[in-house]
């Protein structure tokens, strides 16, 4: 199956600062999505992007299909950022489920 | 537009015990996913219902788990009978689209399962 992998695995950050999380595939993919898990355990959609790039105020998201990779933005961190950001995909055959990275955990300290 | 709501949000129970959760999918979503997190990891799929239908329980431990779907919305796992190592987050998902498709997954709370 696919393989989903992120970088860095940990990441600190001042409130203000920006960041860049990665997450390389291994296979062509139809359907790469990014989550936000608060640190109460909910695990939210922050973007579908199997292609190009899309921006919800202080996060983007880019998706070059073609390199296998997909990286986040996050634009003035604060400390609501924190958490553990997770990149999933899926392959473009018959039905199958997203692939989760291990993730990357981000503490953003005030 | 209501979320995808999980019972109950904790559980714990000896091992051998059995256990069952509950989930109701956003409202006319087509595909419906448990998923097991274990403290640390990413989500890994169980099982992935299309409607009512099964599209892929190649990861569901089927001589201790099982799901169902009836009437294509809500759902159930069970844990039968649980042991040590099923302790961890289950987590409910729902999507739009078929999986082939592509649509964004939205998920429940979760239920933490601790086996003692």
């Amino acid at each position: 199956g696919i393989q989903v992998e992120q970088s860095p695995p940990d990441l600190i950050l001042q409130e203000g600062a920006n960041s860049t999380l990665r997450c390389n595939f291994s296979d062509s993919v139809n359907n790469l999505q990014w989550f936000h898990q608060n640190p109460w355990g909910q695990l939210i959609n922050l973007f579908y992007i199997p292609s190009g790039t899309k921006q919800n105020g202080r996060l983007s998201a880019t998706t070059v299909a073609t390199e296998r990779y997909s990286l986040l933005y996050i634009s003035s961190s604060q400390t609501t950022d924190s958490g553990v950001y997770f990149c999933a995909a899926s392959r473009p055959s018959g039905n199958t489920p997203l692939v989760f990275g291990k993730g990357t955990r981000l503490s953003v300290i005030a | 537009e209501a979320g995808v709501a999980q019972s109950p949000r904790y559980k714990i129970i000896e091992k051998r015990q059995s256990v069952a959760f509950w989930c109701n999918p956003i409202s006319g979503h087509a595909t419906l996913y448990w998923y097991q997190q274990i403290l640390g990891q990413g989500p890994k799929l169980l099982i992935q219902f299309q409607n009512n239908g099964v599209v892929d329980d190649s990861q569901l431990p089927k001589d201790r788990f099982s799901a169902e779907r009836l009437k294509g919305v809500d759902s159930t796992l069970k844990i039968q009978p649980a042991k040590l190592e099923d302790s961890a987050v289950y987590l409910c998902a729902s999507g739009l689209y078929r999986a082939a498709v592509g649509s964004p997954l939205h998920f429940g709370n979760g239920t933490r399962l601790t086996v003692t």
